[in-house]
């Protein structure tokens, strides 16, 4: 199993551009999340899905959308980057029921300028 | 309240030594008290959990103290070693209703000296 995977490692963005941030898991898991990683700020929950076509918001939304098509994939899309989404992005997974284990992916590095 | 609070935010142990991490939370509603570990460059991985009907948790060099009365726990990690750097996280959820979600600690960064 890969795991979750995320593409890509790096990007930088400038100001008022979109992307969107991929993400994958193979390990047949419901539940997804996004998450961004500030230092000294430890994880914050932006969006999360407990299966596919549900998702909720996190504790910090504003600027991010996504969606959730299949159970493998949770795409989170920026549609006008701003400087404040300089961040390294972590997309996890778990399954459904027990604890709360997550499994994390390796991070996106972003950069808005 | 859905804040938990870490510290320290860095540490510097001398290889062998005890390093401690405390964590402390305010929502009673929070059934589960887990420590991520984080290396440069990767994302975190689960190190050790605990749940609150025990007070101690022990994997290998690693334990988790956890006071439900003053609503605190710990991550000790014993004959702390250069491998051992990195940054760890303490995290709670209340895992009531459909979608339990972790809250994370600020971190601390973890440096362990020859």
């Amino acid at each position: 199993n890969a795991g979750v995977t995320q593409t890509p490692k790096f990007r930088i963005l400038k100001i008022g551009q979109s992307m969107t941030l991929q993400c994958a898991q193979d390990m047949n898991h419901n539940y997804m999340y996004w998450y961004r990683q500030d230092p000294g700020m430890g994880l914050k929950l932006i969006y999360y899905s407990v299966g596919a076509g549900i998702t909720d918001k996190g504790e910090v939304p504003n600027g991010y959308n996504v969606s959730r098509s299949t159970t493998e994939d949770f795409p989170l899309r920026l549609e006008l980057a701003a400087p404040s989404q300089t961040s390294v992005y972590f997309c996890a997974s778990r399954v459904t029921g027990g604890f709360d284990e997550q499994y994390f992916g390796p991070g996106t590095r972003l950069t808005v300028t | 309240q859905q804040q938990v609070k870490q510290s320290p935010q860095s540490l510097i142990v001398q290889k062998g030594g005890i390093s401690i991490i405390n964590c402390a939370y305010e929502n009673t509603a929070f059934d589960y008290f887990p420590w991520y570990q984080q290396f440069p460059g990767k994302g975190p991985a689960l190190l050790i959990a605990i749940r609150p009907d025990v007070s101690e948790k022990k994997e290998g060099r690693f334990t988790i103290s956890f006071n439900k009365s003053a609503k605190q726990f710990s991550l000790h990690i014993m004959d702390s070693q250069p491998g051992d750097s990195a940054t760890y996280f303490c995290a709670a959820s209340n895992r009531a209703g459909t979608a339990s979600k972790l809250t994370f600690g600020t971190g601390t960064r973890l440096q362990v000296t020859l």
